[in-house]
């Protein structure tokens, strides 16, 4: 069965220093990946999304992801980061009619 | 606004309370969601429905029930509810299998005292 684990509950950075969410997955499939964030008290908005191709997918707002398959990994990165995106941000695998989510990554960023 | 509505969005409950959480969706969407939200636990799948007609169980079922009323409609409906169904619901969906990506409600927040 799918599964994700977010390696890293909490991350406060500085703003405009770049930052990384780490996303580990299982699955004995192939997989399909996502990238989600939620602004408080808001339901959670499409970041990015792997389904083939290049391994590196950008998405909005500056972010982007990189899908490794020999270390089962879509870490989600960005250059310089803004005090507006912090925020809540979930990785999701799936492999056919439904989406397993992580824990979730809480991103502070600091002026 | 497009999109995924859930109604209401703050609830409080006694112990052994029902009630039924709504959501309709204007997309013209086969598939529909629910999860409940947890802190330091994510999101998780509680019913889902693949198509019109359908529904299936998500990971945490128990304590749960779904009706797709048609295309647009998937409720949720707590018979008994208990302080561990204390959460914070969404409704999403897709136009296809989890691949093509979801859309979300803004979500309903349940209290059970």
């Amino acid at each position: 069965a799918q599964s994700v684990t977010q390696l890293d509950s909490q991350v406060p950075v500085f703003e405009e220093a770049p930052v990384e969410l780490r996303c580990n997955y299982s699955s004995s499939v192939s997989v399909y990946l996502f990238w989600y964030v939620q602004y408080p008290n808001q339901g959670l908005q499409l970041l990015l999304k792997y389904l083939s191709g290049s391994t590196l997918v950008k998405g909005i707002n500056g972010f982007e992801a990189e899908f490794n398959k020999s270390q089962t990994s879509f870490h989600l990165r960005k250059p310089s980061v803004h005090i507006s995106d912090t925020a809540e941000y979930f990785c999701a695998v799936s492999e056919s009619n439904d989406m397993r989510f992580g824990a979730g990554t809480r991103l502070t960023v600091k002026p | 606004n497009a999109g995924v509505t859930q109604t209401p969005k703050f609830q409080v409950l006694k112990t052994g309370q029902s009630m039924t959480l709504q959501c309709a969706q204007d997309m013209n969407h086969n598939s529909m969601y629910w999860y409940r939200q947890d802190p330091g636990m994510g999101l998780r799948l509680i019913y889902y429905s693949a198509s019109e007609g359908t529904t299936d169980k998500g990971e945490v079922p128990n304590g749960y029930n779904v009706s797709r009323l048609n295309k647009r409609e998937f409720s949720l409906r707590l018979e008994s509810a208990a302080p561990s169904q204390t959460s914070v619901y969404f409704c999403a969906s897709s136009s296809g299998p989890g691949f093509y990506g979801y859309t979300f409600g803004s979500g309903t927040r349940l209290t059970v005292v």
